[in-house]
């Protein structure tokens, strides 16, 4: 099993371009999340999604916008990118709350974003 | 609101001097405490997960415990290869989801 992949590892973009992360999963994990990482801030939670079709926000989700049109995939929109958005980007993947206690979340390998 | 402050940000030690970093929370209502591992470039790695006051869980040279009101990753006679960024994260009781509240890490680096 591959885990969690996340494409692209490494990313430039300039001032109000456009871009879609991608995450993806082989476990057949219901719950997927989308984490910036931050120097001093720690790992902080911008959207997650329970089931395919279902998204919702986290603690820092503005500018940005998450689709789960498949179990397996995760994709994490920025629609105008902003500098403050330079960050490194990690998606992680579980099991559902039904499923008795298997909640520990898998990362990937993270995506390197800069906003010049 | 969760919180998690771990201490201290930065360890040095050298080579098989043991040592332990810790993890202070509050939550609503505990489900559970993670460690993870973080190498420079990579993911967190997941180590361990504990429930309840008073469990304990080992991997290798690691023991993580738990309290009601904190946690300790204890290191025995540390390798350089055990030089990373270890995390803890809290997730509370209750929802529909599994969200984690991390603390912003302890960087250890074990010198041979």
């Amino acid at each position: 099993n591959a885990g969690v992949t996340q494409t692209p590892k490494f990313r430039v973009l300039k001032t109000g371009q456009s871009m879609t992360l991608l995450c993806a999963q082989d476990m057949n994990h219901e719950y997927m999340y989308w984490y910036r990482q931050d120097p001093g801030m720690g790992l902080r939670l911008i959207h997650y999604s329970v089931g395919e079709g279902t998204t919702a926000k986290g603690e820092v989700p503005d500018g940005y916008n998450v689709s789960r049109l498949k179990k397996q995939n995760f994709l994490l929109g920025l629609e105008s990118a902003a500098p403050s958005q330079t960050s490194v980007y990690f998606c992680a993947s579980s099991y559902s709350v039904r499923s008795g206690g298997r909640n520990t979340q898998y990362f990937g390998p993270g995506t390197r974003l800069t906003v010049l | 609101e969760d919180q998690v402050t771990q201490s201290p940000e930065a360890l040095r030690l050298q080579e098989g001097e043991s040592s332990s970093l810790n993890c202070s929370y509050t939550v609503s209502g505990l489900r559970g405490l993670f460690w993870y591992r973080q190498d420079p470039g990579k993911g967190p790695e997941f180590l361990f997960t504990l429930y309840s006051a008073g469990e304990e869980k080992e991997k290798e040279r690691l023991k993580a415990t738990l309290t009601k009101k904190e946690s300790f990753l204890h290191i025995t006679a540390p390798k350089p290869e055990d030089s990373a960024t270890y995390l803890c994260a809290v997730q509370a009781r209750g929802g529909s989801n599994y969200k984690l509240t991390f603390g912003k890490g302890t960087l250890l680096t074990v010198n041979p």
